[in-house]
This record gives structure tokens, C-alpha cells and sequence, in this order.
């Protein structure tokens, strides 16, 4: 166990919807990351919060956006949902901004149908 | 163009067999690279840091190298808990990172 909290598991929702993906770092950790793992594309880095701030951008969509609240948890939010967005969701955190090592959480699974 | 690439993208040892996977990776500034263990359906787990050409760090039968374009992840006398997809990731000077898509190892008794 990573210390690394997300909810839901899993999601399965239709086209053109809207979701929140929740994530909670481990215990002390500052910063926090969103990856997408697809089968044909590996994990992709999606972005990265540090202590409320953003603090690197990977290849995240417009449609997708996130945040970091005072208590240190993070939100992804994903809207206008297409079939191609099904994939494993991680959030990871470490202590601090980096290049620190990451502790990664289960994942959420979201389907999209 | 920051990338990432991994080889083999598979590979069948015996027990006791030790070979090496490969990362080679083209990146602007590289502030660290990361070698990752992932077990089917889980969230990657952290193995190793190296931040500078020539360091290498061990854990048990796990050797991690860097060189200025390439890391190797050396087994040495693998077990079938050893089986996993191994993933290498690289830090940019901007802070994104980049992952490889692995080696998918799989570790015969």
C-alpha cells in the first residue's frame, strides 16, 4: 500500500458527460500528479501540483482540468467525455516538487461508453 | 522531441537466467530518471532514482545504471515474483515527465 488514496475504482459513464476523479496523497507529501494509462500509449503525464500551484503540464486535453485544495488533495475533472478517454487513471505524490520519487495510488478505471 | 524507449517490450527468462533491460531516452535537461515496477491491473512502484551519468544504485537482485543517453536495469538470478512490466521514466527541465512503455518480464520456475 502506497498511501495513495483514489476514488472511485471504477467509472463507467456515456459520451459527452462529465467526471471528477478524487486522489489523496500520501501522509506529509506535497505534491501530486495525474497520469492516463491507455492500452496503446503507455502512461502519459497529464499534470502536476505542488503545495495549491500548478507546477507542470504534460499532454492534458482542454476538456480535461485539475486542481489541488488547501488540504492537499486533488481533483481531475473530466468533461464533453469520448470513447478514447477510457483508460486507468493514476495520481501519485511525493514529498516535494522534485525529481523526487513518486508513490502512485490503484487508479480509477473509467470506461466511457 | 523529449522521448522515451524501452527494450525489449518483452522478455522470457528462466529462474537464475540475469539479463538487462534497456531505456534510452532524448530529453532537455534531464533532472532524474526512474526505473518503476508494474503489476497487472496496479499503480506503478517506485524502484530507483538516478540523477547523474556514471551512478548506479542496487536493491537486492536489482541494478539500476546511467549513462548520459541510456539506463540499464540489470536481473540478476531472477525469481517468478520478479515477473512484472518494468517502466523508466525521465524528468524534464520543465518538469514533465516521461514514461516509457516498458518491459513486460516474465520469470519461468
Amino acid at each position: 500500500d502506497s498511501g495513495v488514496t483514489q476514488t472511485p475504482k471504477h467509472l463507467i459513464t456515456a459520451t459527452g458527460q462529465r467526471v471528477t476523479l478524487r486522489c489523496s496523497p500520501r501522509s506529509g507529501d506535497l505534491s501530486v500528479y495525474w497520469y492516463q494509462q491507455s492500452l496503446d500509449q503507455g502512461l502519459q503525464f497529464l499534470i502536476q501540483y505542488y503545495n495549491g500551484e500548478e507546477r507542470a503540464k504534460g499532454n492534458i486535453l482542454e476538456r480535461f482540468s485539475a486542481q489541488q485544495f488547501p488540504d492537499l488533495h486533488s481533483e481531475l475533472n473530466l468533461s464533453s467525455l469520448e470513447l478514447g478517454d477510457s483508460a486507468l487513471y493514476f495520481c501519485a505524490s511525493s514529498s516535494d516538487e522534485g525529481p523526487y520519487e513518486q508513490y502512485f495510488g490503484p487508479g480509477t478505471r473509467l470506461t466511457v461508453t | 522531441e523529449d522521448q522515451v524507449t524501452q527494450s525489449p517490450e518483452a522478455l522470457r527468462l528462466q529462474e537464475g537466467e540475469s539479463s538487462s533491460l534497456n531505456c534510452s531516452y532524448t530529453v532537455s535537461g534531464l533532472r532524474g530518471l526512474f526505473w518503476y515496477r508494474q503489476d497487472p491491473g496496479k499503480g506503478p512502484e517506485f524502484l530507483f532514482t538516478l540523477y547523474s551519468a556514471g551512478e548506479e544504485k542496487e536493491k537486492e537482485r536489482l541494478k539500476a545504471t546511467l549513462t548520459k543517453k541510456e539506463s540499464f536495469l540489470h536481473i540478476t538470478a531472477p525469481k517468478p515474483e520478479d515477473s512484472a512490466t518494468y517502466l523508466c521514466a525521465v524528468q524534464a527541465s520543465g518538469n514533465q515527465f516521461y514514461f516509457g512503455t516498458g518491459t513486460s518480464l516474465t520469470v519461468i520456475p
